[in-house]
C-alpha cells in the first residue's frame, strides 16, 4: 500500500550532519515530489524543501539554504534529507511528504512516521 | 517567507461549529487557490483534510470545510466531535517554488 516509512531517530553533536531516508512504495516514485517538513517540540510545521524524484531537481526553504540536500534514489524508491552544520535548534521531527499530484507544489496527501533527532553536546 | 497567521487556540462544545482563520498576503493565499489544511494529533503525522482551498480528499468527513476570502483561508468543522480535538495547520503556495505553514491551531472541545 501507499506509504513513507523514514528512518530511525538520531542524536547528533554540534556541528555535526544528518541524513535522513525516506522509503516509498505502492506507487510510481518518480510521479511526484516529496517534501521534508519539521516540527521543534512543542512547535509547529516548518516547511523545508522539495526533491524532484524524476529529474532529481530540489529547492529549498530560504532558512535552510546551504545547509540543507535533498536527494532521491529511483532505483529503491527512496529520497534523502541531509542537514549540516547542527546546532541545538536543529532539534525536531523531520517528516517526508509526497504531493497529491505530479504538480509537485500542491498539498501533501502521504506522510512518513517522522524521524526525531536530537542535537545535544 | 513569513508564516501564514492562525490563532493559537479555538475551542468548542460537542455539536456545535468552529472557524479557524489563516491569514496571509497577496503573494501567497491571496495569489493562489492552493491552500491546504492539515489535521494533526499528539504525536502523529499531519493528516491532509482540505487541498485546494476547497477540495476534502477521500475519507474526510464532510464536516470539514473550507474557504478563502482575499488573503484569508478559513476551515469549519461543524457538528463537533471529541476526535476533532487536535492541532490544525494551514499551508499556502507562496510562489517561486515555496510553500508556507501557519503557526498552527490547537482545538479543543469542551
Amino acid at each position: 500500500q501507499l506509504q513513507l516509512v523514514q528512518s530511525g531517530a538520531e542524536v547528533r553533536k554540534p556541528g555535526a550532519s544528518v541524513k535522513v531516508s525516506c522509503k516509498t512504495s505502492g506507487y510510481t516514485f518518480t510521479g511526484y515530489y516529496i517534501h521534508w517538513v519539521r516540527q521543534a517540540p512543542g512547535q509547529g510545521l516548518e516547511w523545508m524543501g522539495w526533491v524532484n524524484p524524476y529529474s532529481g531537481g530540489a529547492h529549498y526553504a530560504q532558512n535552510f539554504q546551504g545547509r540543507v540536500t535533498m536527494t532521491s534514489d529511483a532505483s529503491i524508491t527512496t529520497a534523502y534529507m541531509e542537514l549540516s552544520r547542527l546546532s541545538s535548534s536543529d532539534s525536531a521531527v523531520y517528516y517526508c511528504a509526497r504531493t497529491l499530484s505530479a504538480w509537485g507544489l500542491n498539498a501533501f496527501d502521504i506522510w512518513g512516521q517522522g524521524t526525531m533527532l536530537t542535537v545535544s553536546s | 517567507q513569513s508564516a501564514l497567521t492562525q490563532p493559537a487556540s479555538v475551542s468548542g462544545s460537542p455539536g456545535q461549529s468552529i472557524t479557524i482563520s489563516c491569514t496571509g498576503t497577496s503573494s501567497d493565499i491571496g495569489n493562489f487557490n492552493l491552500v491546504s489544511w492539515y489535521q494533526q494529533h499528539p504525536g502523529k503525522a499531519p493528516r491532509l483534510m482540505i487541498y485546494e482551498v476547497t477540495k476534502r480528499p477521500s475519507g474526510v468527513s464532510n464536516r470539514f470545510s473550507a474557504s478563502k476570502s482575499g488573503n484569508t483561508a478559513s476551515l469549519t468543522i461543524s457538528g463537533l466531535q471529541a476526535e476533532d480535538e487536535a492541532d490544525y495547520y494551514c499551508c499556502s503556495y507562496a510562489g517561486s517554488n515555496t510553500l508556507v505553514f501557519g503557526g498552527g491551531t490547537k482545538l479543543t472541545v469542551l
